[in-house]
């Protein structure tokens, strides 16, 4: 299930699962959007992104999806793995090239 | 893909005294670097960009004169840290950026900086 903690939500899942791991965003004029996965200690990995000119896009076990009409954004894992436990942070094109992080989700894979 | 290294990896240094961070990409020029910070548990903060040449631009909230950034070659940023306290203690990631035009961004392993 999830859960919020003090600062980062956590989202539980069992081995096997599909995982889908949320985002809103800010600002209306972002043009493109990242999904990063952080493991502890490390810097963040680049899974996927996606232009504001599309709503879905399709990698190895991922799929983001983007609705700009409420401003979200979604990653969803297929068939989740123990190797996929780590924080996922979702990263907007804020202007002037810049990224804004999101405020990240803690994914923890039970086998 | 593009690899961006930092050094060190992790650093424990004494209230007051300044500490250097650098940042290089690895097998391509970097346009520009970026320098984040985070605490545990939250998300990345931008603290400034920084153009090869050029000084750095710094975030809201971020003093320039405290975290003083170096961008002298293509592939190597610095982050001097000054006067460093407690409060100062995070992990800081610089990323790079190849193109000016390109919103992707290449992370590197982050350092752990520890102000006792």
């Amino acid at each position: 299930g999830e859960s919020v903690g003090l600062h980062l939500p956590t989202l539980s899942v069992q081995e096997g699962d599909n995982s889908i791991i949320n985002c809103a965003y800010s600002n209306s004029a972002s043009d493109y959007f990242i999904w990063y996965k952080q493991e502890s200690g490390k810097g963040p990995q680049f899974i996927i992104d996606i232009r504001s000119n599309m709503d879905k896009r399709q990698g190895q076990r991922v799929t983001v999806l983007l609705n700009k009409t409420v401003k979200h954004l979604s990653l969803q894992i297929a068939a989740t793995q123990p190797g996929d436990s780590a924080v996922y942070f979702c990263a907007e094109n804020s202007g002037y090239s810049t990224l804004t992080f999101g405020k990240g989700t803690m994914l923890l894979v039970s086998p | 893909g593009a690899v961006v290294s930092q050094h060190p990896s992790r650093v424990i240094c004494k209230s007051g005294t300044s500490v250097k961070i650098e940042c290089r990409s690895l097998d391509f020029q970097a346009t520009t670097m970026f320098w984040y910070r985070q605490f545990p548990k939250q998300s990345l903060m931008l603290m400034a960009t920084s153009n090869e040449g050029s000084k750095a631009t710094y975030e809201q909230g971020v003093e320039k004169d405290k975290f003083l950034i170096n961008h002298a070659s293509l592939t190597l940023s610095t982050l001097t840290v000054t006067s460093a306290h407690p409060e100062d203690s995070s992990f800081y990631i610089c990323s790079a950026r190849f193109d000016r035009g390109s919103y992707e961004q290449y992370f590197g392993p982050g350092t752990r900086l520890t102000v006792t």
